[in-house]
């Protein structure tokens, strides 16, 4: 598609309960990223995917936190048992690895979590 | 472990006055640098660039950004804010291939 696609883009849920978050990369993007942005927190990096590469998932909060990637394209972050310090909106982005491209990254609008 | 630091949460000017954002990171390795931006109610985007060659980078809507090694700096720089420039800034370090992101800078003009 033209951008990153996000979905939902607002998910309202209650503590304990899993929630999945949808991101639609840009078709040819083999990175993809996860973040995390609260007030006052800025963007916290969550999980970065590179092609086939096992992907660097040294910013997870804990292991509540889990995100996949098929077929190098589509990704889903998974939250296990939400609590409520888990609000916040989830951004993803992605890009390309090469060139003068590389690192520059094409953020979706979000996808705002609130846990009540 | 990569960090980035910007000095000033929430900046407030007048329109005309000069702006500078400070930015710095901590990373041992070749660095690529970026300052984003993110206007209200809008996605994230991309303000400026650092890859090498000049450390002198000029971006959109007159920004830039100068990259002192030696002070592990990239400060963001623009002469004369308009009201439009309202909008929170973020300084980001490419470390080892991740991206990594400053706290985020809200800047406010008033008109």
């Amino acid at each position: 598609g033209a951008g990153v696609s996000q979905s939902p883009s607002n998910k309202v849920t209650e503590k304990g309960k899993d929630v999945e978050l949808r991101c639609d990369p840009i078709s040819g993007h083999t990175a993809l990223y996860w973040y995390r942005q609260s007030l006052g927190q800025g963007l916290e990096f969550l999980i970065y995917f590179q092609g086939n590469s096992a992907p660097d998932k040294s910013g997870l909060p804990s292991d509540r936190f889990s995100a996949e990637r098929t077929g190098g394209s589509v990704s889903t972050l998974t939250i296990q048992r939400t609590q409520q310090e888990d609000s916040a909106v989830y951004l993803c982005a992605s890009s390309t690895q090469a060139g003068s491209g590389a690192n520059v990254l094409t953020f979706g609008a979000g996808s705002r979590l609130t846990v009540l | 472990a990569q960090s980035v630091s910007q000095h000033n949460h929430h900046v407030i000017l007048s329109e005309a006055a000069s702006l500078e954002l400070g930015c710095n990171y901590s990373y041992g390795g070749t660095v690529n640098l970026f300052w984003y931006v993110q206007y209200p109610g809008q996605h994230l985007q991309l303000l400026l660039k650092y890859f090498s060659g000049d450390p002198l980078v000029k971006g959109i809507k007159g920004f830039e950004a100068e990259f002192i090694k030696s002070k592990f700096s990239f400060n963001l720089r623009k002469p004369s804010v308009q009201w439009s420039d309202t909008a929170e800034y973020f300084c980001a370090v490419n470390a080892g291939g991740k991206l990594i992101f400053g706290q985020g800078t809200e800047l406010s003009v008033k008109p």
